[in-house]
């Protein structure tokens, strides 16, 4: 079955930048989305296609994918960024919907 | 405003079933696929299910085919998951959501409930 990996976690203090990467093997030909999730709320969309950037969220969240890997980056990490961040996306076919482990990011 | 709303979850024990509503409100419901997405636990987001917007099509997650079933009442603007054969692995938060389709063609998540907790124990 596919997979997307995340590292478990990624910690920064508050102004510097944040990387949240995910790799897998069909990112090449598959966009990557990229979902928050504060404690006990639900997931928000973040990041769509890649590198689009949803309506409402800061500019310093950004986009980008190279080869098989696809990383999230937030510029200036906020202490309200805290949370837990899923990338997403599906295998070749598009048959297989999956997220990554989830990476916990910590703003202190 | 755009709202979606599950409901219907509760204690079940195993082996037994549940039936999983969401309310959707603020958009034209039959124009959008819809998905439910689960997560255990302090664990990790799981895709369950996905159904177009007519309801013709229906898709399901290696782990819960042949035991979930996806529906939905575009008269009523709700989608439903029936649960059956449930298992202690079944135990997570269940959300509703909006799928959207992609330039390239993909599924995404676009919008989401709050998730209703289904827990399978005895």
């Amino acid at each position: 079955s596919y997979e997307l990996t995340q590292p478990p976690s990624v910690s920064v203090s508050p102004g510097q930048t944040a990387r949240i990467t995910c790799s897998g093997d069909a990112l090449p030909n598959k966009y990557a989305y990229w979902y928050q999730q504060k404690s006990g709320q639900a997931p928000v969309l973040v990041i769509y296609e890649g590198n689009k950037r949803r309506s409402g969220i800061p500019e310093r969240f950004s986009g980008s994918t190279s080869g098989t890997m696809a990383t999230l980056t937030i510029s200036g990490a906020q202490v309200e960024d805290e949370g837990d961040y899923y990338c997403y996306s599906t295998d070749i076919s598009g048959n297989h919907r999956v997220f990554g482990g989830g990476t916990k990011l910590t703003v202190l | 405003e755009v709202q979606i709303l599950e409901s219907g979850g509760g204690l079940v024990q195993p082996g037994g079933s549940l039936r999983l509503s969401c309310a959707a409100s603020g958009f034209t419901f039959g124009s959008y696929a819809m998905a439910w997405v689960r997560q255990a636990p302090g664990k990790g987001l799981e895709w369950v299910s996905a159904i177009t917007g007519s309801g013709a099509g229906t898709y399901y997650g290696d782990s819960v085919k042949g035991r979930f079933t996806i529906s939905r009442d575009n008269s009523k603007d709700t989608l439903y998951l029936q649960m059956t054969s449930l298992r202690a692995d079944d135990t997570a938060t269940y959300y509703c959501a909006r799928d959207f389709k992609a330039a390239i063609g993909d599924w995404f998540f676009e919008l989401w409930g709050r998730g209703t907790l289904v827990t399978v124990s005895s």
